[in-house]
């Protein structure tokens, strides 16, 4: 069963405009990271922030861990309508054995 | 540039036969990859890990002798979807684990269609 649940499932902002997504699970992890799929296409990896790191920057990027509430968020900051695409939390419990939310379809607006 | 090379992208085959995939390292020499299935406007399933020289092990629910994988070396992992029926339609995407952190560079893809 998926242990990551992403919210919203759908954002459509304008370009300039910051997108931010959350993530949710259930158990504990040992590190959390976030994955960008093009329509149709392989993932990229974006970022990994370790389950003792509460916040992680990565050029427009800026992701942050609660462990506490189990929850995660990253920040795309002065969207580009090249960002247009879906975004995926995984967690990692252990053995490297990653676990996927449900994605968020990114709309950048130009 | 790609570090991780699938193939083909996509493959069209009736039902009741054969289709195997390719994962190939690029510039790496992956002792693990792993195998995921991911249905349209759906997340990515992990469905085994490929271990080079060993046995995959299969998430559960995954039958092993339906999907077929083959770890023969460590820069090539083969998935072989055996007596593929409609439902096997999918986009399959490998990945390979490297790293001091242990991060995943995932394959592009390859998306199958059983007619």
């Amino acid at each position: 069963s998926q242990q990551g649940e992403e919210d919203p499932q759908a954002l459509s902002i304008q370009e300039g405009e910051n997108a931010t997504m959350n993530c949710s699970y259930k158990t504990s992890i040992n590190n959390l990271q976030w994955y960008r799929q093009n329509s149709g296409r392989g993932l990229v990896h974006l970022i990994l922030i370790r389950s003792n790191e509460r916040e992680k920057h990565s050029g427009r990027l800026r992701v942050t861990l609660d462990t506490s509430k189990k929850s995660s968020s990253l920040l795309i900051t002065a969207s580009r309508a090249a960002d247009t695409a879906s975004y995926f939390c995984a967690t990692d419990k252990s053995g490297s054995r990653l676990t996927f939310g449900e994605g968020t379809q990114l709309t950048v607006n130009p | 540039g790609a570090v991780v090379s699938q193939h083909p992208s996509w493959v069209i085959c009736k039902s009741g036969t054969s289709v195997k995939i390719e994962c190939r390292s690029l510039d790496f020499q992956a002792t693990t990859m792993f195998w995921y299935r991911q249905f349209p406007k759906q997340s990515l399933m992990l469905m085994a890990t490929s271990n080079e020289g060993s046995k995959a092990t299969y998430e559960q629910g995954v039958e092993k002798d339906k999907f077929l994988i083959n770890h023969a070396s460590l820069t090539l992992s083969t998935l072989t979807v055996t007596s593929a029926h409609p439902e096997d339609s999918s986009f399959y995407i490998c990945s390979e684990l490297r790293g001091a952190e242990n991060e995943q560079f995932f394959g592009p893809g390859t998306r199958l269609t059983v007619l």
